[in-house]
């Protein structure tokens, strides 16, 4: 399976936008890049996905490099409730078209006050 | 909206005790999947079910057992509780997503001491 490397701990301000690097470089073709977050106490939910091009919603943007072996995931503006663990995944295609994520040990982002 | 419902959020077993973990989601997603969560890890794949009837190891599933009768339902056993097994237990479901990803729903976890 492909792997990712993220930094163990991030810090930030309060309000000010964030920028949670994310490298792959062994990723493949098919492999779809997946940002999900961790929140004290709670299971993990999903921020963003992308395949090639960057990608936004409402939550947050996604960088993906032109040759995707690395990509960013962007907080604009971001809020205490944004500290977490956040976690960058390649997805892996099983049978019937489903996928299986691995999980790494993530980017603990702080946010200061 | 319930989601992903975990049952019971808390356990403490004796080693060799035999239990199970409860998961249920009414999004009717077919695809659930059982993960563990160990102190400075990240989240460790132990079974997933592509379908009622349906269903494959993952990365680390010995130890547990899994079936899967209903879409709804997606229970994981423990047949003999041992302290290796010690750890936060998420189970998920999957929605197909426009352009083939996937998005998993967790639950809030079952934290489960072996001692």
């Amino acid at each position: 399976d492909a792997k990712t490397t993220q930094p163990n701990s991030m810090e930030s301000n309060e309000e000010e936008p964030v920028h949670l690097p994310c490298n792959h470089s062994t990723i493949s073709g098919t492999d779809y890049i997946h940002w999900y977050r961790q929140l004290p106490s709670q299971g993990p939910e999903y921020v963003i996905h992308g395949l090639t091009s960057n990608v936004n919603n409402r939550m947050a943007s996604l960088a993906i490099a032109e040759d995707r072996k690395s990509s960013t995931l962007i907080l604009h503006r971001a809020t205490l409730r944004d500290a977490a663990v956040y976690y960058c995944i390649l997805s892996l295609l099983l049978n019937f078209g489903n996928e299986k994520l691995t999980f790494g040990t993530g980017t603990r982002l702080t946010i200061i006050p | 909206n319930a989601g992903v419902t975990q049952t019971p959020k808390f356990q403490v077993l004796k080693t060799g005790q035999s239990m199970t973990l409860q998961c249920a989601q009414d999004m009717n997603h077919e695809y659930m999947s059982w993960y563990r969560q160990d102190p400075g890890m990240g989240l460790r794949l132990i079974h997933y079910s592509v379908g009622a009837g349906i269903t494959d190891q993952g990365e680390v599933p010995n130890g547990y057992n899994v079936s899967r009768s209903t879409t709804e339902d997606f229970p994981l056993r423990l047949l003999s509780a041992a302290p290796s097994q010690t750890s936060v237990y998420f189970c998920a479901s999957t929605i197909r997503l426009a352009g083939g990803a996937g998005e998993l729903f967790f639950g809030e976890g079952s934290r489960l001491t072996v001692l």
